[in-house]
């Protein structure tokens, strides 16, 4: 298992409720970042991490949005009180470049959350 | 600011046809170029990118793109497609000096029939 994955793969929540989507990266990649991906668009950038500091969030849409990655390593991105405009397909990525270079950047397969 | 814009949603296309995904781009300043694509069920992985250099770079299966710096784009081309193609592929930009957010075109569906 030396790939990106994300937990749940799917996650249907109320709107109001808070959810928790997880991401594990590849062990050992310093840079994680965050994509929320809309239905017939492309991904867009929603955060990002090197190692344990989030240095770059300029693409949360609100303050509902929170992710953090407190050791370095795993991800949670939270989203309070959901709305059915953050219904979406929420993808993590990571990568062993520490950011200003062009490193690829490894995928995992997406959290689709459907906000009702 | 950078913007990417994929000229066509979505490209039908025959066994063993030529294809051409259209990518341009704007940025005001310098960007790395990418094409990632997107199998059924599966996650986006990396399939060519263009960081300096020779203008033409190409994958392990057969892709190729060409950069143009006087027209900004980046097409993708394929010779002869194989149903196994059948994917959705995206364009995307980085800036050279910042960090490593990607910016992506809304995608093209491309749908491979015998």
């Amino acid at each position: 298992g030396a790939g990106v994955s994300q937990s749940p793969r799917y996650k249907v929540a109320k709107r109001g409720q808070d959810v928790a989507l997880r991401c594990d990266p590849i062990s050992g990649h310093v840079s994680l970042f965050w994509y929320q991906q809309a239905l017939g668009q492309g991904p867009e950038f929603l955060t990002y991490f090197q190692n344990e500091a989030q240095l770059d969030k300029s693409g949360l849409p609100s303050d509902r949005f929170f992710a953090e990655r407190p050791e370095g390593s795993v991800s949670t991105l939270k989203i309070q009180r959901t709305q059915q405009e953050d219904s979406a397909v929420y993808l993590c990525a990571s990568s062993l470049d520490q950011g200003l270079g062009a490193g690829e950047q490894f995928f995992g397969p997406g959290t689709r959350l459907t906000v009702l | 600011a950078q913007s990417v814009t994929q000229l066509d949603s979505q490209v039908p296309v025959f066994e063993e046809a030529p294809v051409e995904l259209r990518c341009n781009y704007s940025s005001s300043v310098s960007v790395y170029l990418f094409w990632y694509v997107q199998y059924p069920n599966q996650g986006l992985q990396l399939l060519l990118k263009y960081l300096s250099g020779s203008t033409l770079v190409e994958s392990i299966n057969g892709f190729e793109a060409e950069f143009n710096k006087s027209q900004t784009s980046f097409h993708l081309r394929k010779p002869s497609v194989h149903i196994s193609d059948t994917a959705e592929y995206f364009c995307a930009v980085k800036r050279r000096d910042s960090w490593g957010k990607l910016q992506f075109g809304a995608g093209t569906q491309v749908v491979v029939t015998p």
